[in-house]
């Protein structure tokens, strides 16, 4: 089945402590992305990723970071996570850029 | 500054009725509109999309106007459905530049 996975799907973390959220897919897309929801503020961007050890900022990109080593995944890291980045994450992926985004089924983070 | 501007925030519809967000846009420079469909605990899924050099794009009850101009889109949901009920976000995406934007969403609650 195509899709696009992320683990974990539930994390809950203390401020600073670092960590990272994996997201793989299974569809040979060139183009991923990271996505953050808040209620009232719809998704934004926070990395996007055109192809392998190709990576670029969104919109919201201060606190972090990302790597594409490899086509299939492309994890998002917290180095020191702070209270404002307790959120919803989502990842996706499309064949092209300005293409078709199929999400993953999201990760609430909560930073206390 | 919000590049992407969606309305209402929240829609009530009875079933069989026209359900009709709208979003306007500021960059021109937009070459891709999509609109995302999300239940509650799951990631967007595409529902329909349309490129600039179009005015109007249908697929089954769900239609896009495009109006260039004006720099402003729409969905139409005919016949809307209870199954209809979720949270559903306009895009504009830059495909040479691989980013992103969304609007701030709109739930739609469609009353049997």
């Amino acid at each position: 089945e195509a899709q696009v996975t992320q683990n974990p799907r539930y994390l809950i973390t203390v401020t600073g402590k670092k960590l990272t959220v994996t997201c793989s897919q299974n569809m040979n897309h060139e183009y991923m992305s990271w996505y953050r929801q808040d209620p009232g503020l719809g998704l934004r961007q926070i990395y996007y990723s055109m192809n392998v050890e190709v990576t670029d900022k969104g919109d919201v990109p201060e606190g972090y970071k990302v790597s594409r080593k490899e086509k299939r995944n492309f994890p998002l890291i917290l180095e020191s996570p702070s209270p404002n980045q307790t959120s919803l994450y989502f990842c996706a992926s499309s064949l092209v850029q300005g293409g078709k985004q199929y999400f993953g089924p999201g990760t609430r983070l909560t930073v206390t | 500054q919000q590049q992407v501007k969606q309305s209402p925030q929240s829609l009530i519809v009875q079933k069989g009725g026209i359900s009709i967000i709208n979003c306007a846009y500021e960059n021109t420079a937009f070459d891709y509109f999509p609109w995302y469909q999300q239940f509650p605990g799951k990631g967007p899924a595409l529902l329909i999309a349309i490129r600039p050099d179009v005015s109007e794009k249908k697929e089954g009850r769900f239609t896009i106007s495009f109006n260039k101009s004006a720099k402003q889109f729409s969905l139409h949901i005919m016949d809307s459905q209870p199954g209809d009920s979720a949270t559903y976000f306009c895009a504009a995406s830059l495909t040479n530049a691989g980013k992103s934007t969304f609007g701030d969403g709109t739930t739609l609650t469609v009353k049997p």
